[in-house]
């Protein structure tokens, strides 16, 4: 069966440092997501991704982060410059049109 | 602004017993509402979608319902089990919008043989 795969699994990175967390979607859908979930929280949006452009975005998503599809397989998420508030487990998930959406396993991300 | 809430936030039970998680959500305006199951440190595994047209689905010992004029939905699981222990989410999107989902904070149940 199909499914959303994400690398890494864990990333540990020093404030102030760039990552990029990666995603490869179910190859036939075409509404893309990132998610975040901090230790202990609810799960929260953070940006949609439609026919290669942002179609929503949350308050989180701010200008420190982007997200891009570079090679129609992989879909990216980049943190620029990390701060502490941004260690939690990042998940992203692919859709279908506006049907259930599929989630991946998740990154760790640790800023220290 | 749409708040998910659920209760009860955990529940503990015999094994073998039918249990109800419940979840309400405050705009009426929902296009799908899908419940998830997180096991500790994974992923969200898909359970049930339920669109906005739709009173229920089922999936073996799974069924979920939704009243969206009540904003209310319920996931039964019927003769539970030990694997059964996990988180359940509810996440619900709203009309007009790209789908975002947005997410109660989870029920986390523990089935004890």
């Amino acid at each position: 069966e199909p499914e959303v795969t994400q690398t890494p699994s864990h990333q540990v990175t020093q404030m102030g440092q760039e990552v990029i967390l990666r995603c490869v979607p179910i190859s036939n859908h075409l509404y893309f997501y990132w998610y975040r979930q901090i230790l202990g929280q609810k799960v929260e949006f953070l940006v949609s991704f439609y026919n290669n452009e942002i179609s929503e975005k949350s308050e989180i998503f701010d200008d420190q982060f982007s997200v891009e599809r570079p090679d129609g397989s992989n879909f990216t998420l980049k943190i620029r410059s990390t701060k502490l508030e941004d260690s939690a487990m990042y998940f992203c998930a692919s859709s279908v049109s506006s049907y259930e959406q599929y989630f991946g396993p998740g990154t760790r991300l640790t800023v220290t | 602004k749409q708040e998910v809430t659920q209760i009860p936030a955990a529940l503990s039970v015999p094994e073998g017993e039918n249990l109800v998680l419940n979840c309400s959500f405050t705009d009426s305006a929902i296009y799908n509402l899908q419940w998830f199951r997180q096991d500790p440190g994974k992923g969200l595994t898909s359970l049930l979608l339920i669109q906005s047209s739709q009173r229920e689905q089922t999936s073996g010992r799974l069924n979920a319902s939704l009243d969206k004029s009540s904003g209310r939905s319920t996931l039964y699981i019927a003769a539970s089990q030990p694997g059964d222990s996990a988180t359940y989410l509810c996440a619900t999107s709203l009309s007009g919008g790209y789908n975002k989902l947005i997410f109660g904070a989870g029920t986390r149940l523990a089935v004890h043989p």
